[in-house]
């Protein structure tokens, strides 16, 4: 059964402080992704993540993926307030598969405060 | 609005009544997945479908729970003799396979049991 562990599951910053969620998975899997919930809020996809190494960078959001290590990072630069969010990573468990299905990390829980 | 639309954005019903969620998938998008979302939670997976066809319901409860996604219409995921346990946020997302994408998430339908 694939698994997938975030940490932290809570993170309180300050505007203008650097940090970095992970994401661990437990098999081997073709597509990660990273997306936002907000409070009663759908979620946004932020990044998709297709090969080792990848890195992507949207504003003040980066995410990197190391398939050896199965290991995502999103690290956040000079946190602003709009940041505050529910982080989530899922992570596709049929390389070479057909299904698709997601397995979600449980989120971390993101607050930026002034 | 071309994305994925789910309806109601929230349900109420008492214990023992039947809930029925509506999920029409992105215009072009022929592949509809269901996920439950419960508090403090991260999301997981229900039942994968395509059109008039069940791909996989590996993560929906054996009993009560059944979905359907017709030649003509939305999805639907049925719920029957609700139970307080059963209340949850529930997404809906739809893809379009053979592309490196997302999952494009609906606005999700907040189920409440009393």
């Amino acid at each position: 059964e694939l698994k997938v562990e975030q940490n932290p599951l809570f993170l309180s910053m300050q505007e203008g402080k650097n940090y970095t969620i992970y994401c661990n998975y437990s098999t081997t899997s073709d597509r990660l992704y990273w997306y936002r919930q907000d409070p009663g809020k759908s979620l946004e996809s932020l990044f998709v993540l297709l090969s080792n190494g990848a890195v992507k960078q949207e504003g003040r959001l980066m995410a990197s993926l190391d398939t050896k290590a199965r290991l995502s990072t999103l690290h956040i630069t000079a946190a602003v307030h709009d940041l505050s969010a529910t982080y989530f990573c899922a992570v596709d468990g049929n390389s070479g598969g057909s299904n698709y299905k997601l397995t979600f990390g449980k989120g971390t829980l993101l607050t930026v405060n002034p | 609005n071309a994305g994925v639309m789910q309806n109601p954005r929230h349900l109420v019903r008492r214990r023992g009544q039947e809930a029925r969620l509506r999920c029409s998938p992105m215009k072009g998008h022929s592949h509809v997945y269901w996920y439950r979302q419960l508090p403090e939670e991260g999301l997981k997976f229900m039942v994968y479908l395509q059109k008039e066809n069940i791909i996989d319901e590996s993560g929906m409860p054996k009993e009560r729970f059944s979905a359907e996604f017709p030649k003509e219409g939305p999805s639907i995921l049925r719920i029957q003799q609700v139970v307080r346990g059963d209340s949850a946020a529930y997404f809906c997302a739809s893809f379009l396979k053979g592309v490196p994408q997302p999952q494009h998430f609906g606005d999700g339908t907040r189920l409440s049991i009393l």
